[in-house]
């Protein structure tokens, strides 16, 4: 099955800087890729997503690169800001299944 | 902005009891989903649901989990004799119908500790 896997753990930046969150999947056929925040003490809130016949999205200060042939996709947050801190969880999806295949996830702090 | 709601917000059960978890899907949608979070841990799916029945589940929705669609808004999951491994945050989940609308709304969760 799927297995997806999310780098890094944890990750502090500073204000303005930028962050970068990468996922690897196993499956080639996966073909839809969602990003998810989740704050504390709340669901997961889609912020954006990518399809496979896409390489790149953005939205605002938030892109998405997927690279099929390495079978990885980045999360990429320009001129971070303190209420970007949160848990961010990338997921995965076949075609024709219903169930996401999450990432581990990843913590992003952003210091004052 | 429509949302996915869900109650309770906790739950504290003993071993072994039975518990059943609410979700109000967004009013539009018609595919359904539970999700488990074990703390610390990655989010889990467990179920999809769509037509009044089960589309597909995992290998952790075993004989002990069962969903229901009581009525045209609930969305339940239960639980009937509950282990202590089964304590974690149970997310519910729903999209629109079509091929190529993939989001899922989450709503926020109950979080389930079984004693």
């Amino acid at each position: 099955g799927e297995n997806v896997e999310q780098h890094p753990s944890t990750l502090s930046v500073q204000e303005g800087d930028s962050a970068v969150i990468k996922c690897t999947y196993s499956d080639s056929a996966s073909n839809y890729f969602p990003w998810y925040k989740q704050e504390l003490g709340k669901g997961p809130q889609l912020i954006i997503d990518i399809r496979s016949n896409v390489g790149e999205k953005k939205d605002q200060r938030i892109a998405v690169t997927l690279n099929k042939t390495a079978k990885h996709f980045s999360l990429h947050i320009t001129e971070t800001q303190p209420e970007d801190s949160a848990v961010y969880f990338c997921a995965a999806k076949k075609p024709y299944g219903q169930n996401f295949v999450f990432g581990p996830g990843t913590r992003l702090s952003v210091l004052p | 902005e429509p949302e996915v709601t869900q109650t309770p917000s906790h739950q504290v059960t003993q071993m072994g009891q039975e518990v059943i978890l609410r979700c109000v899907p967004i009013s539009n949608h018609l595919y359904f989903y539970w999700y488990r979070q074990i703390l610390g841990q990655k989010v889990e799916f467990l179920v999809s649901f769509y037509n009044n029945e089960i589309s597909e589940k995992s290998e952790i929705f075993d004989d002990q989990f069962s969903v229901e669609r009581p009525d045209g808004s609930n969305f339940t999951l239960k639980i009937r004799s509950t282990k202590l491994e089964d304590s974690a945050m149970y997310f519910c989940a729903s999209r629109v119908a079509g091929g190529l609308q993939e989001t899922q709304y989450f709503g926020p969760g109950t979080r389930l500790l079984v004693l």
